[in-house]
């Protein structure tokens, strides 16, 4: 069975400072992994993914994540905090197979400090 | 762009009435999702469907049931509300070819209080 663990249900930073969302997976076959963000009162909006392709994954606003198979993780990045980087922030894997079920973490919620 | 659809934003029913919950995707994909979202628990899958008139249960599908009669449209029904049900519903949609990990494609969400 596959899951999500994602450390820190808080992260608070300051604007311009790098951004660090932690996030690992178990699965036991290859996984494809994503990143959601969701804005308050908005559905989740899809931020970058890894389909085992290159280990360093670029998405939408900045962010990027990296896979790294020996450390089962795919946390996410970004060099330097906006305002309007504030959400919630959700890591979800997938079976590399099957009906494109998705397992995601319990949610990291991002606070920018001016 | 792929649209998800949900019928309400905000729904506030009454303990032991029966409720609806509409979805719609307007991209022809196969597979259709629902989920619960709860603070520090993230998203529950609680039923989806891999075609018209097929579906398989989530991690948490107690008091729920669903129904899809069209390729667009999928439906959640809560035969009996109750309080524990409060929650946010996300509805979500993907592409359905197996193995190419497609992303899923979110709506807005319904929030659902049960009084």
């Amino acid at each position: 069975a596959q899951s999500v663990t994602q450390l820190g249900s808080h992260v608070s930073v300051s604007e311009g400072a790098l951004v660090l969302l932690r996030c690992n997976y178990s699965s036991s076959v290859p996984p494809y992994l994503f990143w959601y963000v969701q804005y308050p009162n908005q559905g989740l909006q899809l931020l970058l993914k890894y389909t085992s392709a290159a280990t360093l994954v670029k998405g939408i606003n900045g962010f990027e994540a990296e896979f790294k198979k020996s450390e089962t993780s795919f946390h996410l990045t970004e060099p330097s905090a906006h305002m309007s980087d504030a959400a919630e922030y959700f890591c979800a894997v997938s079976e590399n197979f099957g009906n494109e079920k998705l397992t995601f973490g319990t949610g990291t919620r991002l606070t920018i400090i001016p | 762009d792929v649209k998800v659809t949900q019928s309400s934003r905000y729904l506030v029913k009454r303990t032991g009435e029966k409720v609806f919950l509409e979805c719609v995707q307007d991209m022809d994909h196969e597979n259709m999702f629902w989920y619960r979202q709860d603070p520090g628990l993230g998203l529950r899958l609680i039923y989806f469907s891999y075609d018209v008139k097929m579906k398989e249960k989530g991690d948490i599908p107690e008091g729920y049931s669903v129904s899809r009669e069209k390729k667009e449209r999928f439906s959640l029904i809560l035969e009996s509300a109750s309080t524990n049900q409060t929650s946010m519903y996300l509805c979500a949609s993907s592409l359905g070819l197996s193995g190419s990990g497609n992303e899923q494609f979110f709506g807005p969400g319904t929030r659902l209080t049960v009084l």
